[in-house]
């Protein structure tokens, strides 16, 4: 089932912050953050496991909330180039099959100066 | 530089043509994916391969092929095209360990007239 991302659209002037959901019906595994810039291939962002952690790598955080079956992805005084579509992959198992990862449909997140 | 390099771009081909569509990959990954990515449908996946002659069905195969002869080239064949296939196709790739893709290729913008 595919996992549900909010807001799907945000708009935001630089040096903002943001933050994207990833909402699952279904326990999760893991999650996996990708940010595509328009007619550009996705580029993946982290991974977090069932275990609660936080990651993070310059500005971009990201949470993993087991019980709420959900993830967040923070964006920290966002820069121009953040701008893009971010969405969310999400699995229920640890191993296994690549059918087991299902994407959101992405979050459109404008940055202006 | 790692690389995921898709041939076509932009194709358009009429309904009832056999289509190909290539990629190649020069990281040495043992997995490849092709997904097609539809505007509120998130990314889908049609077929992966684990290893050289291996594939899988993902969660859409229906009305295609894939061909995996050596480890760096995955194609996805198209065997009759119906307008229903228009879609932008990604192909993928990550090491052998991990179901999640890890590197795109730029995508292929396919219409079927």
């Amino acid at each position: 089932q595919q996992p549900v991302q909010s807001p799907q659209a945000v708009i935001l002037r630089e040096g903002e912050d943001a933050v994207i959901n990833c909402s699952s019906s279904k326990a999760l595994y893991s999650v996996h953050w990708y940010r595509q810039k328009h007619g550009e291939a996705p580029v993946f962002l982290m991974i977090l496991l069932k275990g609660g952690e936080q990651k993070g790598h310059d500005k971009i955080s990201a949470s993993f909330n087991e019980k709420k079956q959900q993830s967040s992805l923070y964006l920290t005084a966002s820069q121009l180039s953040y701008s893009g579509t971010y969405f969310c992959g999400t699995s229920k198992q640890s191993s296994g099959s690549a059918r087991q990862l299902t994407f959101g449909s992405g979050t459109q997140l404008t940055v202006l100066p | 530089d790692v690389k995921v390099t898709q041939s076509s771009r932009y194709l358009v081909k009429r309904t009832g043509e056999k289509v190909f569509l290539e990629c190649v990959q020069d990281m040495d990954h043992e997995n490849m994916f092709w997904y097609r990515q539809d505007p509120g449908l998130g990314l889908r996946l049609i077929y992966f391969s684990y290893d050289v002659k291996m594939k899988e069905k993902g969660d859409i195969p229906e009305g295609y092929s894939v061909s995996r002869e050596k480890k760096e080239r995955f194609s996805l064949i198209l065997e009759s095209a119906s307008t229903n296939q228009t879609s932008m196709y990604l192909c993928a790739s990550c090491t052998g360990t991990g179901v999640q893709p890890q590197h795109f290729g730029d995508g292929a913008r396919l219409s079927i007239l």
